[in-house]
């Protein structure tokens, strides 16, 4: 069925550094969608992708969709202890019913000062 | 943005008991909830798909008579485990899709269900 893979599955990294982390799914998608989960909180939708080759950013990220449509990735320019959490890329997938997401399985990044 | 509400945010129960979260939109009408799973450093697995008026559509290896799902109205979806054991403990968290068309979703809070 389909898969989506995230790399690397945890990252630390030193406060100012860069950070990235990377999707890939096994079919072309519609569109990439981007969340962050805070620890102990729930996803909040953060952007989504459409168009092939897409970039975009908010202010520190920076979002990519790659030409085939297939992977993406999400850059922060020097990390803040704010970045601390989880990202989820998702890709709308075929549930039993509707368009439900299907999510890779995360980054969590640490940050220390 | 919009607003989705889960009630409770926590839950502690013993094996063998049911349990009921619901999740509410706050701003606009939702004929199309989802309801996911999230185990500890885990990611959101959909459970099932939430439907106005009709039946909840579950995903493969989801039981339907352990996780009932009623979306008895447009701004109303819960989710009741039923005889709940320690391997149902999870963060359980519902969405919705806004706009129809975008794909994008809105989560609720999450409830996190511990079965002693």
């Amino acid at each position: 069925g389909q898969q989506v893979m995230q790399i690397p599955q945890y990252q630390h990294v030193q406060e100012g550094e860069d950070f990235t982390t990377y999707c890939n799914s096994s079919t072309t998608l519609s569109n990439i969608q981007w969340y962050k989960q805070r620890p102990g909180g729930h996803p909040v939708f953060l952007i989504q992708l459409v168009k092939s080759g897409e970039v975009k950013k908010q202010k520190r990220l920076t979002f990519q969709f790659g030409e085939a449509k297939k992977n993406s990735s999400l850059h922060i320019t020097a990390t803040q202890t704010t970045d601390v959490g989880t990202y989820f890329c998702a890709g709308p997938g075929k549930g039993q019913a509707g368009t439900a997401l299907i999510f890779g399985k995360g980054t969590t990044l640490s940050v220390s000062s | 943005g919009a607003v989705v509400s889960q009630h409770p945010s926590w839950v502690i129960c013993k094996s063998g008991t049911s349990v009921k979260i619901e999740c509410r939109s706050l701003d606009f009408q939702a004929t199309t909830m989802f309801w996911y799973r999230q185990f500890p450093k885990q990611s959101l697995m959909l459970m099932a798909t939430s439907n106005e008026g009709s039946k909840a559509t579950y995903e493969q290896g989801v039981e339907k008579d352990k996780f009932l799902i009623n979306h008895a109205s447009l701004t109303l979806s819960t989710l009741t485990v039923t005889s709940a054991h320690p391997e149902d403990s999870s963060f359980y968290i519902c969405s919705f899709e806004k706009t129809v068309g975008t794909d994008t979703q809105y989560f609720g809070p999450g409830t996190r269900l511990t079965v002693l």
